[in-house]
């Protein structure tokens, strides 16, 4: 079966620095992307990688390793506006994205 | 941001009766998917469609039909509403496959009761 797995909730400080994992099992590879939901609203796309490394983006960066099925994603400089979930994606053999669960961040002052 | 509207934004409906979503967009993409989110899952996708008249199944089809007879509008009918598909509903649109990022709707909350 395919499977992706993110923590469920982190806690990090405003101003600090967090990390963000997520491992996957999938019938194939073509890509990961990294999205952001705020509360009751629609995800928000953040990040793709493709190959292997570090692709940076202002505060957010996004790491991946394609040969043991994990990427992370970066937080710097956290505010209070990064409170939200982020949710982790992997694009299959088909085509098809399969996402995680997400991971709900709570920044506290 | 890219023009995608979802109506209605809420329903609730009892069970066994049909609902109709409905995806608008002004974009011109080629790609429209259907999600349903429910709280310790990911987004699952039910159907998506790759042009006008084209379309195909995701992972949760069961229950669930779409159409799309215009390029901006993108139809998904729960033919009889069940309590299992109280979910919040949102439709995302692409350029081409889903190799590139995905732009979604606000959402549709559907309760069935």
């Amino acid at each position: 079966g395919q499977n992706i797995d993110q923590p469920t909730e982190m806690t990090a400080t405003e101003g600090a620095i967090v990390q963000i994992n997520c491992t996957y099992q999938t019938s194939g590879f073509n890509g990961l992307f990294w999205y952001q939901q705020h509360a009751g609203e629609a995800p928000t796309f953040l990040s793709y990688n493709v190959l292997d490394g570090l692709e940076e983006k202002g505060r957010f960066s996004s790491f991946l390793s394609r040969s043991k099925g994990y990427s992370y994603l970066l937080l710097k400089e956290l505010q209070m506006k990064d409170s939200a979930s982020y949710l982790c994606a992997v694009r299959d053999s088909n085509y098809q994205l399969i996402w995680g669960a997400g991971t709900k961040l709570i920044i506290k002052p | 941001d890219a023009g995608i509207t979802q109506s209605p934004r809420h329903k609730v409906t009892e069970t066994g009766t049909p609902v109709t979503l409905r995806c608008h967009q002004t974009e011109n993409h080629r790609y429209m998917y259907w999600y349903r989110q429910d709280p310790g899952h990911g987004l699952r996708l039910i159907h998506y469609s790759y042009g006008v008249k084209d379309t195909d199944k995701g992972e949760v089809s069961d229950g669930y039909s779409v159409s799309r007879s215009k390029t901006e509008d993108f139809l998904l009918t729960l033919e009889s509403a069940t309590s299992s598909q109280t979910s919040v509903y949102f439709c995302a649109i692409s350029e081409q496959d889903s190799s590139y990022e995905q732009y979604f709707g606000p959402g549709t909350r559907l309760t069935v009761t």
